[in-house]
């Protein structure tokens, strides 16, 4: 199977500063990428997928690229709702596996 | 508006057999596959499965082949997992997800959880 791999594990950043987190691939996923955003006692939301494409209703200061085995989820301007646990998914074939979890916190 | 709306916690002794439930709304459930996905307390998540409501087609995790059981009633919009025999370590909390498209793909509506608790 296809192994993600988060960096780092914990983040802590302040509202205003610019936060990006690395997920890689343990071979090429193309752009079959995701990344979600958990807050405690909340199921997933889907930020970005396609490792670059918004989700509607996404707030523009998240953004995603990459392709093949290296991407990054960047928070241009982190604001005091987006202290979360953020995933990545790949979907490169139908074995889907998410990273280990980036938790961005104060 | 689309909705996956899961069933209550479970709380249920090792060995026991369980079934929790999704119910769609807002959508034709019979276009998009769902998915199952594991969070154990304080961990990550994991993909168990995924299913094609229109013909029942299901695809597991190696992890989770042969440990669960997916599957849908079309009639009623809602998707299943079941397991025949639970054990301590299936505590956690499970999420079912909608996909965007024909997988492989993303899930982009999400029920709120079950937590099932497995404790003697």
């Amino acid at each position: 199977d296809i192994q993600m791999t988060q960096s780092p594990s914990t983040l802590s950043a302040g509202v205003g500063d610019r936060v990006t987190i690395t997920c890689r691939a343990s071979q090429s996923i193309g752009s079959w990428l995701a990344w979600y955003q958990q807050k405690p006692g909340q199921a997933p939301n889907l930020l970005i997928y396609q490792a670059s494409n918004l989700q509607s209703g996404v707030p523009s200061r998240f953004s995603g690229s990459g392709s093949g085995t290296e991407f990054t989820l960047t928070i241009s301007s982190l604001q005091p709702d987006d202290f979360a646990t953020y995933y990545c998914q790949q979907y490169q074939s139908y074995l889907y596996t998410f990273g280990g979890g980036t938790k961005v916190e104060i | 508006e689309v909705q996956l709306v899961q069933s209550a916690a479970e709380m249920k002794k090792p060995g026991e057999s369980l079934q929790i439930s999704c119910q769609t709304s807002g959508y034709t459930f019979t276009r998009h596959w769902i998915g199952w996905v594991r969070q154990r307390p304080g961990e990550g998540l994991e993909w168990m499965g995924i299913i094609y409501p229109t013909n029942s087609d299901a695809r597991y995790s190696r992890t989770f082949q042969g440990q669960v059981t997916i599957s849908v009633d079309a009639s009623i919009n809602t998707a299943y997992l079941q397991w025949s025999s639970l054990k301590a370590s299936d505590t956690a909390i499970y999420f079912c997800a909608r996909q965007q498209s024909s997988p492989p793909d993303d899930f982009d509506y999400w029920g709120q959880g079950t937590l099932v608790t497995v404790s003697s």
